[in-house]
């Protein structure tokens, strides 16, 4: 079946270092999505992408989505200590009818 | 306020026991999601619903079941046969196509 895989699954970085989450689908995504869940929360839309190789920026976060629709990354430019959590991506299939969940990413963050 | 509502926050169920957990939803979306979450994992789809009176199952919907009477409500059981329930449950809605957005989730333990 579909699957999208995420890397890496853990990241420990400095503050003011910059971070980059990877996610690579087996098939053809309609868009993906990006999503922050911050430690005993629920996950947060971030953003959504769904033209080949477009590039959204919000403030130090840069999300694109690749040529071929089925690689993204997440790039966070010098990292603060509200950065952390756990950041997922998600592709819709071609009926748009469900999400294909990465495992996520959880960044910390040292101060 | 728009949003989305899961009820109890924590719930706790015993040995043989069915529990219901509540989702409810007042932004008219059609599609509606149950997702388990276990302690540093990612998001595992339970059951889903795109209209009313319909729902498919998701990637794991042994041992629950839902149903989707109401377009605002999604409730979600765990019955007995779900022999290992102890996770954080998270229920999500949406526009086909669209962000999904989420409740605050309960989170479920075995007494």
């Amino acid at each position: 079946g579909q699957q999208v895989m995420q890397i890496p699954q853990y990241q420990h970085v400095q503050e003011g270092e910059d971070f980059t989450t990877y996610c690579n689908s087996s098939t053809t995504l309609s868009n993906i999505q990006w999503y922050k869940q911050r430690p005993g929360g629920h996950p947060v839309f971030l953003i959504q992408l769904v033209k080949s190789g477009e590039v959204k920026k919000q403030k130090r976060l840069t999300f694109q989505f690749g040529e071929a629709k089925k690689n993204s990354s997440l790039h966070i430019t010098a990292t603060q200590t509200t950065d952390v959590g756990t950041y997922f991506c998600a592709g819709e299939d071609g009926n748009n009818r469900k999400l294909i969940w990465g495992l996520g990413t959880s960044l910390a963050v040292n101060p | 306020d728009g949003g989305i509502t899961q009820s109890p926050k924590y719930l706790f169920r015993k040995e043989g026991q069915n529990v219901t957990l509540s989702c409810e939803q007042n932004l008219n979306h059609d599609a509606m999601y149950w997702y388990r979450q276990d302690p540093g994992q990612g998001l595992r789809l339970i059951y889903y619903s795109q209209i009313v009176n319909d729902f498919q199952k998701g990637d794991i919907a042994e041992g629950y079941s839902v149903s989707r009477e109401k377009k605002e409500s999604f409730p979600l059981t765990v019955t007995s046969a779900q022999k290992n329930p102890t996770a954080f449950y998270l229920c999500a809605s949406r526009w086909r196509g669209q962000p999904q957005h989420f409740g605050d989730g309960t989170r479920l333990s075995i007494l």
